[in-house]
């Protein structure tokens, strides 16, 4: 059972336009969401998260959504670089699970120049 | 800053060797994770371990074993290796606390022969 979907595996946008990147769930007790970026050969790196009683959190360019009545949330990025070309991947968190994370399968953003 | 240190970037293997992955992290984080990732599939949960000598299983735990004796080290032990373990093998740790997001290593590419 997946739990948390990314289902786009891929995204193009060109340079300085906005990237949406989605993401759906389907458990109810998750608290957080976080959002991972991972370069080719690195580790993910953690990018932004909200918590599960807000519908909107900012970082910079990153904005995350999440609307808990239709269990999705997204990330937005604007505008976006070549830089920002990377997996992305979300997870859902509650804390009765002992801290794991639960991942998406990832999304692959490409910026053009 | 959090760093959390995998023992090999690259590993070569033959089906049938025991194979250990190792993992350190500096910042003394309670929670050591282990996950693979593959195309398609994003990060899998293999096993975790919430403090010194405590493990516990994560979704695809079948084939691997775990140790943890010293609070940063985490090691992955690949009993007998098969061709079915080729995988991006990830490390995380993290805190205890709900806000605290799990920090990554730079990832093993195990290649099983």
């Amino acid at each position: 059972d997946q739990q948390v979907k990314q289902n786009s595996p891929s995204l193009s946008v060109q340079e300085g336009r906005i990237s949406i990147l989605n993401c759906d769930y389907t458990n109810s007790m998750f608290d957080y969401f976080l959002w991972y970026k991972k370069y080719p050969a690195e580790g993910p790196t953690f990018l932004i998260s909200i918590s599960s009683i807000k519908d909107k959190n900012e970082d910079g360019r990153f904005t995350v959504f999440l609307n808990k009545s239709a269990k999705h949330l997204s990330l937005h990025i604007v505008p976006s670089q070549p830089g920002d070309s990377a997996v992305y991947f979300c997870a859902g968190y509650y804390s009765s699970n002992t801290g794991k994370l639960i991942f998406g399968q990832g999304t692959t953003l490409q910026v053009k120049p | 800053d959090v760093k959390v240190t995998q023992s090999s970037r690259y590993l070569v293997k033959r089906t049938g060797e025991k194979v250990f992955l190792e993992c350190v992290q500096d910042m003394d984080h309670e929670n050591m994770f282990w996950y693979r990732q593959d195309p398609g599939l994003g990060l899998r949960l293999i096993y975790f371990s919430y403090d010194v000598k405590m493990k516990e299983k994560g979704d695809i735990p079948e084939g691997y074993s775990v140790s943890r004796e010293k609070k940063e080290r985490f090691s992955l032990i690949l009993e007998s290796a098969s061709t079915n373990q080729t995988s991006m093998y990830l490390c995380a740790s993290g805190g205890t606390g709900v806000n605290q997001p799990q920090h990554f290593g730079d990832g093993t590419r195990l290649s099983i022969l």
